[in-house]
């Protein structure tokens, strides 16, 4: 069965630089939600997206947007990056609202 | 504050044994509960409780919730190596909120 898709699966930045992650939900999803783990944490809601529109939010930068397009894929930008932005961010689908999440792989991020 | 706690936060046992673990919520509004599995990669749905005292199993593992209790327990029965991981508890308030709110998971080590 299809799962969540992320690009890129590995990113290295520099401070200040910006970054965008993209996310492909399982087919049929309609709802996208981001989240960022760090080194031995749990992973922390950033942003979720329902048909489109932004259907929640978290502890999200304000230095970071994201949006969710007309074929359900969803890209989180990151901007003006920080060395404590360094973390795995997994992105996870479900379907018609909030439910079954189903992770993606993620996208380590690293900044230096 | 909404919390999740879960534990023990390690466990180490050897392959054939059962193990229990635990989690409790502390939430205003409760939805649903759900476990995940994380190996060295995204997290993998287990489970999703919304019913007190309905067993869902799926081969060794078994979930309950008890909502009187504010808890749920994961077991897994005949343990392999192939079970280590961490193993995450969440919970989703419901409501207009779609994010999940994980407890900090238990690792479990089966050793051989």
């Amino acid at each position: 069965a299809a799962g969540v898709i992320q690009s890129p699966r590995h990113l290295i930045k520099e401070k200040r630089e910006t970054a965008t992650l993209k996310c492909y939900p399982i087919p049929r999803h309609d709802t996208v939600y981001w989240y960022q783990q760090g080194p031995g944490q749990d992973p922390q809601f950033l942003i979720s997206f329902y048909e489109k529109m932004q259907s929640d939010k978290g502890s999200i930068p304000d230095r970071f947007s994201a949006q969710q397009f007309s074929d359900y894929h969803s890209e989180l930008n990151m901007s003006s990056l920080e060395l404590g932005d360094s973390a795995l961010y997994f992105c996870a689908s479900s379907l018609a609202g909030p439910g079954e999440q189903y992770f993606g792989p993620g996208t380590r991020l690293t900044v230096t | 504050e909404d919390k999740v706690v879960q534990s023990p936060l390690s466990l180490v046992v050897h392959e054939g044994d059962t193990v229990t673990l635990n989690c409790s919520y502390e939430v205003t509004n409760f939805r649903s509960l759900l476990w995940y599995k994380q190996e060295k990669k995204a997290p993998t749905f287990l489970f999703m409780l919304t019913s007190s005292g309905i067993e869902k199993k799926s081969g060794r593992l078994s979930s309950i919730l008890d909502k009187k209790e504010l808890s749920s327990i994961l077991n897994i029965t005949a343990t392999q190596t192939g079970d280590s991981a961490i193993y995450l508890c969440a919970f989703h308030s419901g409501g207009s909120n779609y994010k999940l709110t994980f407890g900090k998971g238990t690792l479990l080590t089966v050793n051989p």
